[in-house]
């Protein structure tokens, strides 16, 4: 199965600062079929890129993503107090189906 | 607009099968190319995906669980289901019932819409 690593683990920020999460994948990913969700405590994670670049539904144009092959970037251009959450990757290349271990994106 | 949730027994003994329900509202689990998934998240950790079953009752299990796993499906209820036999307390986790779906053909798994997702703890 296909290992991501994300880092860092937390990334402290302030708000206005430029975030970027890594994702590495432990073997290329199939089409690039790399997604990122967001997720706050208490809820369900919600889909905010896929095919490593395009935007889901609802989430704004400071939401960026990136890369291929093994090497993908989410890159949040202008952090808003409403950003503070943690972030996973997750493949879908091939099965199974894997997450990363998430960025957890903090207040600094 | 699609819904979903949860439900099921929040405490499971060790060693006995955990048992929990997806009700889908706004679609019909058998219509459509979509997929209808178990992920769940232990805590202080990240997601690990169970398996799916799609919208002609075809199943995929996670390799890493698939001898413990069932995922079955009631249409005329639109619900679908998790059983995980012989559970231990390393199977205490939020468990998540998410859609995916299909495109060109294959499975696209993508989670688009999830569950608010419902605690379980496996303790004597």
């Amino acid at each position: 199965e296909i290992v991501l690593t994300q880092s860092p683990g937390t990334l402290s920020l302030s708000p206005g600062e430029r975030a970027t999460l890594s994702c590495r994948a432990s073997q290329s990913v199939t089409s690039n079929y790399l997604a990122w969700y967001q997720q706050k405590p208490g809820q369900a994670p919600r889909l905010l890129i896929y095919g490593a670049s395009s935007r889901a539904t609802g989430f704004p144009d400071r939401f960026s993503g990136s890369g291929s092959g093994t090497d993908f970037t989410l890159t949040i251009s202008r952090l808003e107090p409403e950003d503070f959450a943690v972030y996973y990757c997750q493949q879908y290349g091939s099965l199974p189906l894997t997450f990363g271990g998430g960025t957890k994106v903090e207040i600094k | 607009q699609v819904q979903l949730q949860e439900s099921g027994p929040g405490l499971v003994k060790p060693s006995r099968t955990l048992s929990l329900t997806c009700s889908v509202s706004g679609g019909s689990i058998s219509s459509g190319e979509l997929y209808w998934n178990w992920i769940r998240q232990r805590p202080g950790k990240g997601l690990e995906w169970i398996g799916y079953i799609s919208y002609s009752g075809t199943t995929y299990y996670n390799p890493s669980l698939k001898s413990l796993v069932t995922i079955s499906r009631d249409t005329s209820k639109n619900q679908y289901s998790l059983k995980l036999s012989s559970v231990t307390a390393a199977d205490t986790a939020v468990y998540y019932c998410a859609r995916s779906y299909d495109s060109g053909g294959h499975f696209y798994g993508v989670f688009d819409y999830w569950g608010r997702g419902t605690r379980v703890t496996v303790s004597s």
